[in-house]
Protein backbone atom coordinates (compact mmCIF):
# COMPACT_ATOMS: atom_id res chain seq x y z
CA UNK A 1 0.00 0.00 0.00
CA UNK A 2 1.45 3.57 -0.61
CA UNK A 3 2.14 6.09 2.31
CA UNK A 4 2.84 9.57 2.50
CA UNK A 5 5.33 11.36 5.01
CA UNK A 6 5.66 14.97 5.45
CA UNK A 7 7.93 15.69 7.62
CA UNK A 8 7.60 18.78 8.97
CA UNK A 9 4.26 19.42 11.32
CA UNK A 10 4.97 23.58 10.70
CA UNK A 11 7.31 25.76 9.05
CA UNK A 12 7.71 29.17 9.46
CA UNK A 13 8.90 31.45 7.19
CA UNK A 14 9.65 35.14 6.80
CA UNK A 15 7.56 37.19 4.04
CA UNK A 16 9.67 37.59 0.74
CA UNK A 17 11.96 34.39 1.54
CA UNK A 18 11.84 31.07 -0.45
CA UNK A 19 9.78 28.23 1.02
CA UNK A 20 10.16 24.11 0.28
CA UNK A 21 7.73 21.71 1.31
CA UNK A 22 8.97 17.83 1.54
CA UNK A 23 6.78 15.14 0.75
CA UNK A 24 8.31 11.62 0.75
CA UNK A 25 6.07 8.74 -0.35
CA UNK A 26 6.28 4.77 -0.41
CA UNK A 27 5.09 3.00 -3.81
CA UNK A 28 7.24 0.47 -5.77
CA UNK A 29 6.42 2.48 -9.11
CA UNK A 30 5.80 5.47 -10.37
CA UNK A 31 2.74 7.19 -8.25
CA UNK A 32 0.67 9.83 -9.43
CA UNK A 33 1.60 12.95 -7.20
CA UNK A 34 -0.61 16.15 -6.10
CA UNK A 35 -0.51 18.91 -3.54
CA UNK A 36 -3.09 20.43 -2.05
CA UNK A 37 -3.31 23.99 -0.45
CA UNK A 38 -6.18 24.37 2.53
CA UNK A 39 -6.62 28.14 3.60
CA UNK A 40 -8.40 28.69 7.12
CA UNK A 41 -11.87 27.68 6.84
CA UNK A 42 -11.73 26.40 3.66
CA UNK A 43 -11.84 23.09 1.79
CA UNK A 44 -8.53 21.93 0.01
CA UNK A 45 -7.45 23.31 -3.61
CA UNK A 46 -5.28 21.41 -5.71
CA UNK A 47 -2.05 23.37 -6.45
CA UNK A 48 -0.38 20.77 -8.77
CA UNK A 49 0.15 17.32 -9.89
CA UNK A 50 2.51 15.30 -11.68
CA UNK A 51 1.28 12.26 -13.52
CA UNK A 52 4.37 11.23 -15.76
CA UNK A 53 7.06 13.21 -18.13
CA UNK A 54 8.51 16.33 -17.73
CA UNK A 55 9.55 15.87 -13.61
CA UNK A 56 9.57 19.65 -12.51
CA UNK A 57 5.26 20.78 -12.80
CA UNK A 58 4.26 24.10 -12.38
CA UNK A 59 0.98 24.76 -10.53
CA UNK A 60 -1.19 27.87 -9.13
CA UNK A 61 -0.07 30.65 -6.84
CA UNK A 62 3.63 30.50 -8.23
CA UNK A 63 4.23 26.86 -6.78
CA UNK A 64 6.26 24.51 -8.33
CA UNK A 65 7.15 21.24 -7.46
CA UNK A 66 9.92 18.39 -8.42
CA UNK A 67 9.29 14.86 -9.10
CA UNK A 68 12.50 12.59 -7.29
CA UNK A 69 12.67 8.97 -7.78
CA UNK A 70 15.97 8.29 -6.80
CA UNK A 71 14.40 9.93 -3.52
CA UNK A 72 10.72 9.37 -3.78
CA UNK A 73 10.31 12.83 -3.25
CA UNK A 74 7.79 15.43 -4.58
CA UNK A 75 8.88 18.80 -2.81
CA UNK A 76 6.71 21.79 -2.84
CA UNK A 77 8.77 24.90 -3.93
CA UNK A 78 8.32 28.53 -3.95
CA UNK A 79 10.36 31.48 -4.52
CA UNK A 80 8.85 34.09 -3.15
CA UNK A 81 6.31 33.55 0.20
CA UNK A 82 3.31 36.25 0.27
CA UNK A 83 1.26 36.29 3.44
CA UNK A 84 -1.43 35.13 1.91
CA UNK A 85 0.46 31.70 1.48
CA UNK A 86 -0.02 31.00 5.27
CA UNK A 87 -2.08 27.46 5.04
CA UNK A 88 -2.41 24.18 5.47
CA UNK A 89 -0.55 22.25 2.51
CA UNK A 90 -1.48 18.35 1.98
CA UNK A 91 0.74 16.17 -0.04
CA UNK A 92 -1.29 12.90 -1.74
CA UNK A 93 -0.27 9.82 -3.70
CA UNK A 94 -2.63 7.67 -5.76
CA UNK A 95 -1.10 4.81 -7.42
CA UNK A 96 -2.13 3.28 -10.95
CA UNK A 97 -5.68 2.55 -11.46
CA UNK A 98 -7.10 4.06 -7.82
CA UNK A 99 -9.00 6.82 -7.65
CA UNK A 100 -8.36 7.08 -4.49
CA UNK A 101 -5.03 9.20 -3.04
CA UNK A 102 -3.83 8.79 0.39
CA UNK A 103 -2.88 12.26 2.24
CA UNK A 104 -0.12 13.24 4.30
CA UNK A 105 -0.97 14.71 7.69
CA UNK A 106 -0.06 18.12 6.20
CA UNK A 107 2.07 20.70 6.88
CA UNK A 108 1.08 24.15 8.20
CA UNK A 109 2.83 26.97 6.99
CA UNK A 110 3.09 30.13 8.86
CA UNK A 111 4.65 33.81 7.14
CA UNK A 112 6.08 36.15 8.97
CA UNK A 113 5.76 39.65 7.78
CA UNK B 1 -15.20 25.23 -12.60
CA UNK B 2 -16.54 22.15 -10.44
CA UNK B 3 -18.07 23.21 -7.65
CA UNK B 4 -18.58 20.98 -4.36
CA UNK B 5 -21.12 22.70 -2.40
CA UNK B 6 -21.81 21.19 1.20
CA UNK B 7 -25.37 22.30 2.76
CA UNK B 8 -23.55 23.64 6.11
CA UNK B 9 -20.60 25.52 6.73
CA UNK B 10 -21.14 25.23 10.84
CA UNK B 11 -23.74 22.60 12.55
CA UNK B 12 -24.60 21.88 16.21
CA UNK B 13 -26.24 18.18 16.95
CA UNK B 14 -26.80 16.99 20.63
CA UNK B 15 -25.28 13.33 21.54
CA UNK B 16 -27.62 10.28 20.54
CA UNK B 17 -29.08 12.55 17.47
CA UNK B 18 -29.18 11.37 13.84
CA UNK B 19 -27.46 13.57 11.61
CA UNK B 20 -27.02 14.36 7.65
CA UNK B 21 -24.47 16.11 6.07
CA UNK B 22 -24.79 16.72 2.28
CA UNK B 23 -22.78 17.27 -0.47
CA UNK B 24 -23.56 17.88 -4.04
CA UNK B 25 -21.15 18.60 -6.97
CA UNK B 26 -22.51 19.89 -10.71
CA UNK B 27 -19.36 18.30 -12.68
CA UNK B 28 -21.35 14.87 -13.70
CA UNK B 29 -18.49 13.51 -11.44
CA UNK B 30 -18.81 9.49 -10.90
CA UNK B 31 -16.76 9.16 -7.92
CA UNK B 32 -17.64 10.90 -4.55
CA UNK B 33 -15.85 11.27 -1.18
CA UNK B 34 -16.57 11.64 2.56
CA UNK B 35 -13.49 12.45 4.59
CA UNK B 36 -13.49 13.47 8.27
CA UNK B 37 -10.06 16.14 8.83
CA UNK B 38 -8.66 16.05 12.57
CA UNK B 39 -5.77 18.19 13.47
CA UNK B 40 -2.48 15.96 13.34
CA UNK B 41 -4.49 13.20 11.85
CA UNK B 42 -4.86 14.88 8.19
CA UNK B 43 -7.47 13.53 6.03
CA UNK B 44 -9.46 10.10 6.91
CA UNK B 45 -11.13 8.40 4.36
CA UNK B 46 -15.20 7.17 6.18
CA UNK B 47 -16.85 6.26 2.60
CA UNK B 48 -16.75 6.68 -0.85
CA UNK B 49 -19.00 5.86 -3.94
CA UNK B 50 -18.64 5.35 -7.39
CA UNK B 51 -21.87 5.06 -8.89
CA UNK B 52 -25.15 6.17 -8.10
CA UNK B 53 -26.11 3.30 -5.50
CA UNK B 54 -22.89 2.28 -4.51
CA UNK B 55 -20.83 2.39 -1.98
CA UNK B 56 -17.32 0.92 -0.18
CA UNK B 57 -15.64 1.84 3.09
CA UNK B 58 -12.52 4.02 4.04
CA UNK B 59 -10.71 3.63 6.72
CA UNK B 60 -12.88 4.71 9.23
CA UNK B 61 -16.60 3.83 8.61
CA UNK B 62 -18.10 2.88 12.21
CA UNK B 63 -20.90 5.10 13.36
CA UNK B 64 -21.24 6.52 9.89
CA UNK B 65 -23.16 5.23 6.83
CA UNK B 66 -24.18 6.86 3.27
CA UNK B 67 -26.37 7.02 0.94
CA UNK B 68 -26.02 7.71 -3.23
CA UNK B 69 -29.31 8.31 -4.76
CA UNK B 70 -28.30 10.60 -7.42
CA UNK B 71 -25.34 11.68 -8.75
CA UNK B 72 -24.68 14.62 -8.26
CA UNK B 73 -25.24 13.76 -4.31
CA UNK B 74 -23.79 12.24 -1.29
CA UNK B 75 -25.55 11.92 2.08
CA UNK B 76 -23.00 11.26 4.94
CA UNK B 77 -25.33 9.78 8.03
CA UNK B 78 -24.65 9.92 11.45
CA UNK B 79 -26.57 7.24 12.90
CA UNK B 80 -26.67 8.08 16.62
CA UNK B 81 -24.55 11.09 17.19
CA UNK B 82 -21.57 10.95 19.64
CA UNK B 83 -19.37 13.14 20.85
CA UNK B 84 -15.72 11.92 19.30
CA UNK B 85 -17.45 12.59 15.90
CA UNK B 86 -16.57 16.29 16.43
CA UNK B 87 -15.05 17.07 13.60
CA UNK B 88 -14.48 18.36 9.91
CA UNK B 89 -15.96 16.98 7.51
CA UNK B 90 -14.87 17.46 3.70
CA UNK B 91 -16.73 16.20 1.32
CA UNK B 92 -14.65 15.53 -2.57
CA UNK B 93 -15.31 14.07 -5.86
CA UNK B 94 -13.59 13.07 -9.41
CA UNK B 95 -13.94 11.59 -12.15
CA UNK B 96 -14.19 8.00 -12.24
CA UNK B 97 -13.72 6.72 -15.89
CA UNK B 98 -9.88 8.69 -15.53
CA UNK B 99 -7.36 7.38 -13.54
CA UNK B 100 -6.10 9.31 -10.68
CA UNK B 101 -7.78 12.65 -11.91
CA UNK B 102 -7.36 15.09 -8.96
CA UNK B 103 -10.27 15.52 -6.39
CA UNK B 104 -12.08 18.51 -5.89
CA UNK B 105 -13.23 19.53 -2.15
CA UNK B 106 -16.13 21.32 -0.47
CA UNK B 107 -15.53 24.22 1.67
CA UNK B 108 -16.42 21.39 4.84
CA UNK B 109 -18.91 21.04 7.72
CA UNK B 110 -17.53 22.03 11.34
CA UNK B 111 -19.73 19.82 12.90
CA UNK B 112 -19.94 19.98 16.79
CA UNK B 113 -21.42 17.15 18.60
CA UNK B 114 -22.57 18.55 22.64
Amino acid sequence: AQSVTQPDIHITVSEGASLELRCNYSYGATPYLFWYVQSPGQGLQLLLKYFSGDTLVQGIKGFEAEFKRSQSSFNLRKPSVHWSDAAEYFCAVATGGSYIPTFGRGTSLIVHP
Amino acid sequence: DVKVTQSSRYLVKRTGEKVFLECVQDMDHENMFWYRQDPGLGLRLIYFSYDVKMKEKGDIPEGYSVSREKKERFSLILESASTNQTSMYLCASSFGDRNNQPQHFGDGTRLSIL
